[in-house]
């Protein structure tokens, strides 16, 4: 059974630096299934996809806003963590990481964790 | 970028309706297509793969057509719990793009 939650700030303030983490259990970060994700969705608006992680190392970022994300996994833990830098209000929503299933659809997602931003 | 546009945006149903919700990419993606349900204030789940490839444990009463640009999911016979938003996504590309979603809500 594959589970992931997020965690991560709940307030940020213009400009800074969000990091997420998704703890994840049902594979592990070296499995040949780990491919792992990021989306967000605003309050009230439609899911978007933004960065995701395979077991390889490969990475793929959203183009409209690869300058601004990194995502990384923790070999030493079951753990992706996904930063994005320069915050602004429009960022705020719900973050949600998700497993993908190899080049398919994604199969799991985590709980969700709201990220506001404001001053 | 691949633009998937849902429609209608919102429907009235009443329970043991049929309802079918249109789903359009703006290229072929032949059958790499998703659908999601979302209750308020939850994660979506997967309900549909592949264009028409039911998940474990989704209810037979959905279920999903199409290929290249044009797609549907239809409930045959609508229950209480199916009142939720529905999201198509393709998966043919990066980025993985999402329609806008289609509320159901109870008439």
């Amino acid at each position: 059974q594959i589970t992931l939650k997020e965690s991560g700030p709940t307030l940020v303030k213009p400009t800074q630096t969000l990091t997420l983490t998704c703890t994840f259990s049902g594979f592990s970060v070296t499995s040949r299934t780990m491919n792992v994700g990021w989306l967000r969705q605003p309050p009230g608006r439609a899911l978007e996809w933004l960065a995701l992680i395979y077991w390889t190392g490969e990475v793929r970022y959203s183009p409209s806003l690869r300058s601004r994300l990194t995502i990384i996994k923790d070999t030493s833990k079951n753990r992706v963590v996904l930063t994005m830098t320069n915050m602004d209000p429009v960022d705020t929503a719900t973050y949600f990481c998700a497993h993908r299933r190899d080049y398919g659809e994604i199969d799991y997602w985590g709980q969700g964790t709201l990220v506001t931003v404001s001053s | 970028d691949i633009q998937m546009t849902q429609s209608p945006s919102s429907l009235s149903a009443s329970v043991g309706d049929s309802v079918t919700i249109t789903c359009r990419a703006s290229q072929g993606i032949r059958t790499f297509l998703a659908w999601y349900q979302q209750k308020p204030d939850k994660a979506p789940t997967s309900l549909i793969y592949g264009a028409s490839r039911l998940q474990s444990g989704v209810p037979s009463r959905f279920s999903g057509s199409g290929s290249g640009t044009y797609f549907t999911l239809t409930i045959s016979s609508l229950q209480p719990e199916d009142f939720a938003t529905y999201y198509c996504q393709q998966y043919s590309v990066y980025p993985l793009t999402f329609g806008g979603g289609t509320k159901v809500e109870i008439k």
